[in-house]
């Protein structure tokens, strides 16, 4: 059984430009929730996507967008790349109405 | 404010040692839920236990276990006799309801457990 899936594994991108990250969430899942680790901290929360809607968000602004399919695999989108957003972007698929989270490896985005 | 505060940013002890991981997290919710995940250098996040706030009975599993305090809003994980293997970050995280019924996760900043032989 496939846990959650998270592609690209890492990534460089130039100031300024525009990334697309993947999530494919545990087989039964139906929520996708993403995250930005720092490199020395806590995952912090960026939004969490249901039904094809976002239906949480965290203190992240509006650069980050997302997407959620209709069958539950996710996008996030992320704008106007700064330094400060590299970090490594963290996964999590869970069923809506069960409250544990199951994380993928994520993504490790380099921006110079 | 820091909702889930984990003091010890960083633990070395010689392997067979038992440690103590701390955790105090701060809610106004009666209903809540606490969980310890450990993050090996992959990145993945593995969960390792989730309290729900109503159950304070502490939790054992192998060489690990878990202490839930209300009283000091603490949710301590302890290792035993520790192994190279146990060594990677540890998160605790808390989540309390927000809007829509929806519980997030709100993660601490991390201790990093370094076992040597």
């Amino acid at each position: 059984d496939a846990g959650v899936t998270q592609s690209p594994t890492h990534l460089i991108k130039t100031r300024g430009q525009q990334v697309t990250l993947r999530c494919s969430p545990k087989s039964g899942h139906d929520t996708v929730s993403w995250y930005q680790q720092a490199l020395g901290q806590g995952p912090q929360f960026i939004f969490q996507y249901y039904e094809e809607e976002e239906r949480q968000r965290g203190n992240f602004p509006d650069r980050f967008s997302g997407h959620q399919f209709p069958n539950y695999s996710s996008e996030l989108n992320v704008n106007a790349l700064l330094l400060g957003d590299s970090a490594l972007y963290l996964c999590a698929s869970s069923l809506r109405e069960n409250y544990g989270y199951t994380f993928g490896s994520g993504t490790r985005l380099t921006v110079v | 404010a820091q909702k889930v505060t984990q003091a010890q940013t960083e633990i070395s002890v010689v392997e067979k040692e038992d440690v103590t991981l701390d955790c105090v997290y701060e809610t106004r919710d009666t209903t809540y839920y606490l969980f310890w995940y450990k993050q090996p250098p992959s990145g993945e996040l593995v969960f390792l236990i989730r309290r729900n706030s109503f159950d304070e009975q502490n939790e054992i599993s192998g060489r690990y276990s878990w202490n839930f305090q209300k009283s000091t809003s603490s949710f301590n994980f302890t290792i035993t006799a520790s192994q190279v293997v146990d060594s990677a970050v540890y998160f605790c995280a808390l989540s309390e309801a927000r809007s829509g019924g929806s519980y997030i996760p709100t993660f601490g900043r991390g201790t990093s457990l370094i076992v040597h032989p």
